[in-house]
Order: structure tokens, then sequence, then C-alpha cells
């Protein structure tokens, strides 16, 4: 299997554009979560699906941000418009079916740069 | 809400050494812990994953143990190498499969 694949690995925009990231998860996998990092905040959750269901977005830090899984080979995470401090690296991870021995298992990650 | 901290940030010794990663985390019910690896630029790799029920995982020269009572768990790496330099980040497990991740312990080994 190819991984959890995410694209682009780079986007560079600026403030007040949309920006589009996109994230196959492995096949097979039930769970999908889009992860945030910086250097101030560390790794955070944004959001998660199981089955392609929304089920925890508490971690979507504003209205700008939105996530999408339409089937269960594909999601997207929006963010319009877009702000500098949304600059950070963005991941997207899978696991099989939540059992406690499930490891998640990460993209490579898109880094975000808003001027 | 989980709080996960590491110590130390940052750590640097000479090839060979043995050494122990520290991780705290607040809320002491949870299902599993993992222990990933990140290098610069790339995603994170799991290298442990342990049991809210298990005491100790093994994998090569890598040992983690866990205590769950007192919401700690160390990642011992023996007899170093350079190809170890990493960021290593701890991260418990609680409901719905949700982690929460310390900010790491950034390891550079020197030759």
């Amino acid at each position: 299997d190819a991984g959890v694949i995410q694209s682009p690995r780079h986007e560079v925009t600026e403030m007040g554009q949309e920006v589009t990231l996109r994230c196959k998860p492995i096949s097979g996998h039930d769970y999908l979560f889009w992860y945030r990092q910086t250097m101030m905040r560390g790794l955070e959750l944004l959001i998660y699906f199981n089955n392609n269901v929304p089920i925890d977005d508490s971690g979507m830090p504003e209205d700008r941000f939105s996530a999408k899984m339409p089937n269960a080979s594909f999601s997207t995470l929006k963010i319009q418009p877009s702000e500098p401090r949304d600059s950070a690296v963005y991941f997207c991870a899978s696991t099989p079916a939540g059992g406690t021995t499930d490891t998640q298992y990460f993209g490579p990650g898109t880094r975000l740069t808003v001027l | 809400k989980q709080e996960v901290t590491q110590i130390p940030a940052a750590l640097s010794v000479p090839e060979g050494e043995n050494l122990v990663l520290n991780c705290s985390f607040t809320d002491s019910a949870i299902y599993n812990l993992q222990w990933f690896r990140q290098d610069p630029g790339k995603g994170l790799t799991s290298l442990l994953l342990i049991q809210s029920s298990q005491r100790e995982q093994t994998s090569g020269r890598l040992n983690a143990s866990l205590d769950k009572s007192s919401g700690r768990s160390t990642l011992y790496i023996a007899a170093s190498q350079p190809g170890d330099s990493a960021t290593y980040l701890c991260a418990p497990r609680g409901g719905y499969s949700t982690l929460t991740f310390g900010k790491g312990t950034m390891l550079l080994v020197s030759p």
C-alpha cells in the first residue's frame, strides 16, 4: 500500500485566498484524522471522521475551516479565507477500525504558508 | 482535557549512550499510549504502542514503559546511533481513537 497520500506537499498563498488540502487514506481504514502542527502549539487534532461521517470537529479553530469526506478514499480540508496565522503543517492520518491495538498512520503533511 | 508534557524538550548525546525520554499526561483514563518518531519535514512514524493494561513494550533497541495510574511513560533508547536523531512524540489515546500529542523531545546523536 502507498500509505496516506496528501497533496499538495507545499502551498504558498496570499491572505484572503481559499486553500484546499487533500488526503487519501489507506484503503480499508475506517477512521481519518486531520491535524495541524505549529511550533507554538505542537500537533493538534482538528477533526476526525469515522466511515466518512464527521465525529468530532471541536478542534476546528474557526468557521473559516471546513472538512469533508465524500467517500472512503478522499477527504479535503478547506480554509476560506486564509490568514497568516493559518501557516502550519497539516497532517492527515488514518487508522483501521479504532481498536486499542490500532496505530495511526500519518501522511507526509502539507506545509502551508499564508503571506 | 488531556495535557501531555515531554521532558526534556531537546537532548544532545554522543553516539553509544543509553537515554531516557519522559512523557507525563494528566488524564489516566487512556486506552493506550503511542510513541512516534518525526524526522525533519516528514510525517510521523509509530514506534511503539503500549496498551493500557501493559507495563512495557519493546522493539529492538527501544523500550517503552507505562505507569497509567501516575500518568507517566518513558522511552528508553539503548546504544544510541546518529540515525536515531529525530523528534520523539508521545501520544496517549483517549476515547473515540483520539490522540493527544506532547510537543516532543528533539534528539541529536552525534558521531
